[in-house]
């Protein structure tokens, strides 16, 4: 069974505005990472937050995480058309990542 | 550097048939991770290779799908008996297998029963 939830499922903007999406988890976590997929691909590792850690950035994207709350986020800022694709989180209770359990997604449109 | 790859891309089969997908992962990647993903939906976890040794098989939906990696290298995910609802993206990933190492998808193969 998938253990996160992304919020919202589908989201649509226009290029340059930032896209904020919304992951919440059941269970205690070692960590948790958010993935991007193209349509007809592979899941691509966008950044990973460890369970001690609040937030992270990475280029355009940053993450943070609230354990007491069970929740990540994810922001994308200044959008490009080229980011529409599907953003997942998976939460990962190992230490050696061979743990981890996918939500069901948030398709994002970016409108050029 | 070359990534996971997956074949076929593409596999049709009439109801009842066996399959067989193949995955090669990214060369020393010691473990290795099979998913199944339905349509507008998130990969759900199928089994686990760490080298040769399956140590996680808890998200195979029944005895009729195997896995196996015999030489901890190449794997395949062999499919008995297909049936409607196994059609779905078969996933395959690799990763260092040590610490917080990101997964490594390959394409998939789209798996269509007839």
């Amino acid at each position: 069974s998938q253990q996160g939830e992304e919020d919202p499922q589908a989201l649509s903007i226009q290029e340059g505005e930032n896209a904020t999406m919304n992951c919440s988890y059941k269970t205690s976590i070692n960590n948790l990472q958010w993935y991007r997929q193209n349509s007809g691909r592979g899941l691509v590792h966008l950044i990973l937050i460890r369970s001690n850690e609040r937030e992270k950035h990475s280029g355009r994207l940053r993450v943070t995480l609230d354990t007491s709350k069970k929740s990540s986020s994810l922001l994308i800022t200044a959008s490009r058309a080229a980011d529409t694709a599907s953003y997942f989180c998976a939460t990962d209770r190992s230490y050696n990542n061979n743990d981890m359990r996918f939500g069901a997604g948030t398709r994002l449109t970016v409108k050029p | 550097g070359a990534g996971v790859s997956q074949s076929p891309r593409y596999k049709v089969a009439k109801r009842g048939q066996d399959v067989a997908l193949r995955c090669d992962p990214i060369s020393g990647h010691v473990s290795l991770f099979w998913y199944q993903q339905a349509l507008g939906q998130g990969p759900e976890f199928l089994t686990y290779f760490q080298n040769e040794a399956q140590l996680d098989k808890s998200g195979l939906p029944s005895d009729r799908f195997f896995a196996e990696r015999p030489e901890g290298s190449v794997s395949t995910l062999k499919i008995q008996r297909t049936q409607q609802e196994d059609s779905a993206v078969y996933l395959c990933a690799s990763s260092h297998g040590q610490g917080n190492q990101p997964q490594h998808f390959g394409d998939g193969t789209r798996l269509s029963i007839l």
